[in-house]
């Protein structure tokens, strides 16, 4: 199967820009998640979406952060302004559902840079 | 509040040698543990979890890991490193019910020397 596909893979902006960033899960998974992974720190989920509905979005920094996910498959990450400390990985993640038995599935990541 | 230390951050290994990887958590009841590895450029691969029963759980690629609830550890161990395990491990600890909500580690960072 396909894995989880991210774009782009990097993106360098000034700060106060505005960037996005696009996932496609696996097919058929129904559990969409985006991680921020900054240099030394292992991932924190930003937001989970259970097919086009939001599950968590308590870690989101909502008044620059925005996420989408219309149709219930792919999903874009959104920052505006961008800051210095938002240089990260971006990680999109997908399983099947949020049931014991559906692992997160990874994709490789979008590395972000602010200048 | 659930919480993770990897006390190393990096760590240097020969090949052929064993290899563990510590891993203290904090979480008030008994929680679900995982060990996700992170090659350069690439996203989180699951290496193993726990979830109940066994307290030594086996993994993909040769890994273990044994849960040991008297000393809230979760360590991860390989008898024997091949060139290919370089990579960045993640400890995570989540509430149980599956695999959301997890809060990962920093990482260590392990290097394989010939």
């Amino acid at each position: 199967e396909a894995g989880v596909a991210q774009s782009p893979r990097y993106k360098i902006i000034e700060k106060r820009q505005s960037v996005a960033f696009w996932c496609n899960p696996i097919s058929g998974h129904a559990t969409l998640y985006w991680y921020q992974q900054i240099l030394g720190q292992g991932p924190k989920l930003l937001i989970q979406f259970q097919n086009n509905g939001v599950v968590d979005d308590s870690q989101l920094p909502k008044d620059r952060f925005s996420a989408e996910r219309l149709k219930g498959v792919d999903s874009t990450l959104k920052i505006q302004p961008a800051k210095l400390e938002d240089s990260a990985v971006y990680l999109c993640a997908s399983s099947l559902d949020r049931g014991q038995g559906s692992p997160l599935h990874f994709g490789n990541g979008t590395r972000l840079t602010v200048t | 509040a659930q919480s993770v230390t990897q006390p190393d951050i990096h760590i240097t290994v020969s090949e052929g040698a064993s290899l563990e990887l510590r891993c203290n958590y904090s979480y008030g009841a008994t929680p679900y543990l995982f060990w996700y590895v992170q090659s350069p450029g690439q996203g989180l691969q699951l290496l193993l979890k726990y979830f109940s029963g066994d307290t030594l759980v086996q993994g993909i690629k040769g890994f273990e890991a044994e849960f040991k609830r008297s000393q809230s550890s979760f360590n991860l161990r390989k008898p024997s490193v091949h060139w290919s395990d370089a990579a960045e491990y993640f400890c995570a600890v989540g509430p149980p019910g599956g695999y959301q909500k997890v809060t990962f580690g920093i990482g260590t960072k392990l290097q394989v020397i010939p």
